[in-house]
């Protein structure tokens, strides 16, 4: 069972749509990223959360730790958020610390 | 600019011919990692490194060493490459402990192992 789940896998939304991005994980968790991986193959980081909601733009993360859950807002979508975000995780079990364990990302299109 | 290096960009190379694919950093960050991007597999970390003289295995370090003798630089060696570790990888840096800070990621290397 992978203990970094996202979704959906795949997602294809016409400009200035809302879209949302789910990650889920089955382990305790210090902290969680949101990366965004552009079609060259290029990855930044857009979010570090470990409670609550931050906001960057049109994008919102937000992580409820209760429910080992967080999700990627991006309001007025455009077709420059096409993309595949991924979601990583620092856990309390499963290695020592500084391991990562990192989802298998969604695909994001945006079409005008 | 602040930025993460990685060179090569593309390699293609053998089985068995030893191979190191740089990795530097210009932020003074104490945090560095390698990791593998595969289809299907999602991004999987190799090693990374607290600080200088400071490594410690991910969940995928076999076929793999690496080093850290200066702060700026954490070289990704392959001794004998063989075709399964034909993938891209990505050198990342951060401050301090590593998660807790933005991750900064290298442009990727793209090796093929024949």
């Amino acid at each position: 069972k992978n203990e970094v789940e996202q979704s959906p896998q795949n997602l294809t939304a016409q400009e200035g749509e809302f879209i949302t991005i789910n990650c889920s994980y089955s382990v305790g968790i210090s902290a969680l990223h949101w990366l965004q991986q552009h079609p060259g193959g290029g990855i930044v980081s857009l979010f570090m959360l470990s409670s609550g909601k931050k906001k960057h733009g049109r994008l919102i993360a937000t992580i409820n730790i209760q429910e080992k859950h967080s999700s990627l807002h991006i309001t007025a979508s455009h077709p420059r958020d096409s993309a595949v975000y991924i979601c990583a995780v620092k856990g309390w079990f499963g290695g020592s610390q500084g391991n990562l364990i990192f989802g298998k990302g969604t695909k994001l299109s945006v079409k005008p | 600019e602040a930025q993460v290096t990685q060179n090569p960009r593309y390699l293609i190379t053998v089985t068995g011919k030893k191979l190191t694919v740089t990795c530097s950093q210009n932020m003074n960050h104490e945090y560095m990692s390698w990791y593998r991007q595969d289809p299907g597999l999602g991004l999987r970390q190799i090693y990374y490194s607290m600080n200088v003289e400071v490594t410690d295995k991910g969940d995928v370090p076999e076929g793999y060493k690496v080093s850290r003798k200066e702060k700026r630089n954490f070289p990704l060696i392959l001794e004998s490459p063989s075709p399964n570790q034909t993938s891209l990888y990505f050198c990342a840096s951060s401050a301090g402990q590593g998660f807790y800070h933005e991750q900064y990621f290298g442009p990727g290397t793209r090796l093929t192992v024949t």
